[in-house]
């Protein structure tokens, strides 16, 4: 099984819907990060979280929310889906900030 | 604020050929270094990494980087490279007072035959 589960992989939703991004770990890692994926953009960070209780805005949260259910479980939320949300999602989790980063297979989301 | 900085979206390379992807980072204090390397439809891997010490680090697969802190740098370089090289690299940094991953916009690798 994989360390870094997201679901689901792909996704066609239509503008104004509500979607969850799920994610899960099984590293037992404090540390979880939400990202999207954009060419030639690389990969920029939405949210992170430090544990249950730290959660924290990245570089672009505006139209994101996100819920850290457990330790192992870090969901992403776009409240209203927006055709510019179209691009590849990726979770990832890591156990230190000096320390590798363990990265999801990724959600492709479209929105039409 | 910190940011990372990749020139190139783009290295063409023949194969066997040496080649250096550029990396550059804008922070006065105390960062982590990374690179990872992202495969067709996959995630992102760890590369390599910087955290302190000796300057040059290198990967198994026979990358290596080297830190050049008056430069603000964090360059890799192969000296030959292979078709299955063909990927797109992302420099990224920690820093270490914030502990936020940042990484850079990418490079994509094309080793040709």
């Amino acid at each position: 099984d994989a360390d870094v589960t997201q679901t689901p992989r792909n996704r066609i939703t239509k503008t104004g819907k509500r979607i969850m991004l799920e994610c899960s770990q099984t590293k037992g890692h404090d540390r979880m990060y939400w990202y999207r994926q954009d060419p030639g953009l690389g990969l920029r960070l939405i949210y992170y979280s430090f544990d249950v209780k730290d959660i924290n805005k990245g570089e672009i949260s505006d139209g994101y929310s996100v819920s850290r259910q457990a330790q192992a479980k870090f969901s992403l939320s776009l409240e209203s889906a927006i055709p510019n949300q179209t691009a590849l999602y990726f979770c990832a989790t890591s156990a230190t900030g000096y320390t590798e980063a363990f990265f999801g297979q990724g959600t492709r989301l479209t929105v039409v | 604020a910190q940011s990372v900085t990749q020139l190139d979206s783009q290295v063409p390379v023949f194969e066997e050929a040496p080649v250096e992807l550029r990396c550059n980072y804008s922070s006065s204090v105390s960062v982590y270094l990374f690179w990872y390397v992202q495969y067709p439809n996959q995630g992102l891997q760890l590369l390599l990494k910087y955290l302190s010490g000796s300057t040059l680090v290198e990967s198994i697969n026979g990358f290596e980087a080297e830190f050049n802190k008056s430069q603000t740098s964090f360059h890799l370089r192969k000296p030959s490279v292979h078709i299955s090289d063909t990927a797109e690299y992302f420099c990224a940094v920690t820093l270490r007072a914030t502990n936020k991953l940042i990484f850079g916009t990418g490079t994509l690798l094309a080793v040709q035959p």
